[in-house]
């Protein structure tokens, strides 16, 4: 079964702070995701890359910055965190979805922004 | 931009007893949908997924997809107090390598 997983897995910053998420897949998947979850509101696509130094916005960018490293590396940066970012992030990894493919998602990081 | 919806926010049903959970979209092109569990803010595991019109059994889940109805639904045959927990509909965007997700259903399970 393909491995995501993310660190930290708690973070707590303070309004203007820099925080960056980190998430890893073993399973040399193409596409990787960052969702953020959030209460009435599910899951929301905030960036998306399909293979390493691409980026795709999603339907919630504002505020994050994204980069894929490697095939394998995804991370979420926040450069001036603010208290409306605190949430429930979720990266997912994947092979081409309309092909049927799953996708797997990490375990999550819980951010509390102060 | 696809809009899913879940309905109920919320149900308890008694161990034994088949618990149903619905979920509508709003674009009837797409042909890809997943059902995930989520205990308690944790990661999610897929149930099922299902790519065409009619029925999808993966153990005691089962999925049932009309898109002309814009309705793709979840049955859990047999519920088990484990089983407590959100469930989500998630449907792929057609065109994008995206899936958009409904905000859940949570399923509590009384022994």
């Amino acid at each position: 079964e393909a491995a995501v997983t993310q660190s930290p897995r708690n973070k707590v910053t303070v309004t203007g702070g820099n925080v960056t998420l980190s998430c890893r897949q073993t399973n040399s998947h193409n596409y990787m995701y960052w969702y953020r979850q959030d209460t009435g509101h599910g899951l929301r696509l905030i960036h998306y890359s399909y293979g390493a130094g691409n980026l795709q916005i999603g339907d919630v960018p504002d505020g994050y910055k994204a980069t894929r490293t490697t095939q394998e590396d995804f991370f979420l940066l926040l450069e001036l965190a603010s208290p409306s970012q605190t949430s429930l992030y979720f990266c997912a990894s994947s092979d081409a979805l309309w092909g049927g493919y799953e996708q797997y998602f990490g375990p999550g990081t819980r951010l509390t922004v102060l | 931009q696809q809009k899913v919806q879940q309905s109920p926010e919320s149900l308890t049903v008694s161990e034994g007893a088949m618990a149903s959970l619905n979920c509508t979209f709003s674009d009837g092109t797409s042909n890809n949908f997943r059902w995930y569990r989520q205990h308690s803010a944790k990661g999610l595991e897929v149930l099922v997924s299902i790519f065409s019109d009619g029925e999808k059994e993966e153990g005691r889940f089962t999925a049932h997809l009309n898109r002309a109805n814009l309705h793709v639904s979840l049955h859990i045959r047999e519920p088990q107090p484990s089983d407590s927990a959100v469930y989500l509909c998630a449907v792929l965007n057609t065109g994008y390598q995206n899936f958009y997700f409904g905000k859940g259903t949570s399923l509590t399970v009384i022994p």
